[in-house]
This record gives structure tokens, sequence and C-alpha cells, in this order.
């Protein structure tokens, strides 16, 4: 069964202090593994895909990376408008679109 | 391009009641798909269609359905609604590179 598993559970980060976010997951072949932001009261909105361990993507101040058995979103001198939860989500091979989320990370940020 | 819309955006039932939770996308996507988000879970897939007149279980399918007969819409229904399914809920249409989430329905069963 594929699993994600996202920590911490809550960060709270002073603005400018950059951390990482971590997404740990086990499925069997990897097709994707997405990054999302969700605000609350609002639906997820999309970030990232990442498609093959070693692989990276950029965004202003965020930053996701793939390895065979994780991912990070690494945020960089972050803003208080960074302040929101981050969903990742796995897609296996042969699965038609569907996607595995973990519980997400809520992040936020403080002047 | 409005994206994915849906309506309505807080809805309370009685136990036993019917409704139906509207979704459109105005993508021309052919993936659509219905996932439920609860306190300290992650979303759940309920239902998914890969195009007009083809629908499919997801993970939580039990007391849900759905149609699609246009590309368009896809409407989910609860037949006889339960405690269990005071959630919200997120429609979502997909292309090749990613799925797109509509604002959700907040759905209390009482």
């Amino acid at each position: 069964e594929d699993q994600v598993t996202q920590s911490p559970e809550a960060l709270r980060l002073q603005e400018g202090e950059s951390s990482s976010l971590n997404c740990s997951y086990t499925v069997s072949g990897l097709r994707g593994l997405f990054w999302y932001r969700q605000d609350p009261g609002k639906g997820p909105e999309f970030l990232f895909t990442l498609y093959s361990a070693g692989e990276e993507k950029e965004k202003e101040r965020l930053k996701a990376t793939l390895t065979k058995k994780e991912s990070f979103l690494h945020i960089t001198a972050p803003k208080p408008e960074d302040s929101a939860t981050y969903l990742c989500a796995v897609q296996a091979a042969g699965t038609a679109s569907k996607l595995t989320f973990g519980t997400g990370t809520r992040l936020q940020v403080t002047l | 391009n409005a994206g994915v819309t849906q309506t309505p955006k807080f809805q309370v039932l009685k136990t036993g009641q019917s409704m139906t939770l509207q979704c459109a996308q105005d993508m021309n996507h052919e993936y659509m798909s219905w996932y439920r988000q609860d306190p300290g879970m992650g979303l759940r897939l309920i239902h998914y269609s890969v195009g007009a007149g083809i629908t499919d279980q997801g993970e939580v399918p039990n007391g849900y359905n759905v149609s699609r007969s246009t590309t368009e819409d896809f409407p989910l229904r609860l037949l006889s609604a339960a405690p269990s399914q005071t959630s919200v809920y997120f429609c979502a249409s997909r292309n090749d590179r990613a799925l797109f989430f509509g604002s959700g329905t907040q759905l209390s069963v009482l």
C-alpha cells in the first residue's frame, strides 16, 4: 500500500529563517511526487511535480527536491505570506491518476 | 478561465437526507475526481472518472454515487447522509502535469 508521511506536523519560523519540510514515501513504482499549498478554507494549490530521483524544481522562495525515498521542500528566507499547510502526494505507476496524500505540514512564518 | 468550480460552499444536512455536490471544470480535462479531507487525515479519494461515461471507485466510495455525462461536469451524490460524512469535499481535474482542485464544499451532517 502506498504511504506518505510528512514531518514536522507544524513548524513556526521567523521571517527570513530558512528551513525544510520532509515528505517520506513508499510506493510501488513512482510515477510522480506532488507538492501543494493549502490556505485555510481553500482548495490545495499546485506547486510542483517531481518525476525521478535527483530532480529539483524552484518557484520563488520554494525549492523541491526528490530522492528514492523522500522529498524535501526547502523554504529560503520565508515571508509571512508563505504561511500555509504544505501537502505532499504520490502517484504510483498504473493507478489512473490516483494520488495518495500525506497529512501536511502547517507552516507559520512570523515577523 | 474559472478552473474547477464547486457548489455549494457550505451545506448542513440532517441524517438520512440526500443531496448533490456540484462540480464543473472548463479546462477540457478528461480526468476528474472527488476527495474528502478530514482533520488529521490526508485527502482521500472517493470516486474518479477518466472520461465521459466512465467512473470508478476510489479509497472511500461507500455512501456516495457519481456519474459523468459530460466532460465538464462530475456531480457527487449522497443518497442518505450520515454523520460520518461530515467533511470537506474537494473536486479536482487533471491534465498531464498535475491535479487542480476546486475551493471545496464544507458539509455537516447532524
